[in-house]
């Protein structure tokens, strides 16, 4: 049981380049999420989906966009890196249908340097 | 002021002693309360949830106060695998999600 697949584990971009980072969950959960963590910030929530075909924002949205054509996948993507975007970004998902729907699994993470 | 509040430490502690972490946060509606666990480049862990009445987990104990909006972790007879950043979690349910707000975490390590 693979639980959330995050691809690529690492990525060096220029600015001004375009990527996108995948995320797969095999447990059928309805909610998945996109985060950043930098150091001494926490993680932050960027986008965020409760459902195939729903997107939202969450705390740090600018610069991100996301999809949610399947369940199982939420794509993040970076129209035009800035360094600013030089970031470990996880994603996780959760079932809000059992006993622990407020617990997040997250992925192994994907390191992103922008130059 | 941070809606979720930890001292970022580090705490160098000997095996075998007994630490406590503690944590604030800001929305006094919050609902539900966590300790995640996340080891140096890995990916967060769920620690254990945290209720009002305090729950324990072997060695580990949590405690919730909501009068004072605080949470702590305290840890006995520590291991050297217990080395890591404990991260503290809240639950507002903003929007329609089961939102989590982390903290930034503190830091444990435990010397031999």
């Amino acid at each position: 049981n693979a639980g959330v697949t995050q691809t690529p584990k690492f990525r060096v971009l220029k600015t001004g380049q375009s990527m996108t980072l995948l995320c797969a969950q095999d447990m059928n959960h309805e909610y998945m999420y996109w985060y950043r963590q930098d150091p001494g910030m926490g993680l932050r929530l960027i986008h965020y989906s409760v459902g195939e075909g729903t997107t939202a924002k969450g705390e740090v949205p600018d610069g991100y966009n996301v999809s949610r054509l399947k369940k199982q996948n939420f794509l993040l993507g970076l129209e035009s890196a800035a360094p600013s975007q030089t970031s470990v970004y996880f994603c996780a998902s959760s079932d809000p249908d059992t006993r622990a729907k407020n617990i997040q699994y997250f992925g192994a993470g994907t390191r992103l340097s922008v130059l | 002021r941070k809606e979720v509040e930890q001292d970022p430490g580090p705490f160098n502690v000997p095996e075998g002693a007994t630490v406590a972490f503690n944590c604030t946060y800001s929305n006094s509606a919050s609902q539900s309360f966590f300790w995640y666990r996340q080891d140096c480049r890995k990916e967060p862990k769920l620690l254990m949830s945290v209720y009002s009445s305090g729950n324990e987990d072997g060695r580990f104990t949590a405690q919730l106060n909501r009068a004072s909006q605080y949470i702590s972790l305290l840890i006995r007879d520590s291991k050297l695998s217990d080395s890591a950043t404990y991260l503290c979690v809240v639950n507002n349910r903003a929007g329609s999600a089961r939102q989590l707000t982390f903290g930034s975490g503190t830091q444990l390590t435990v010397l031999p």
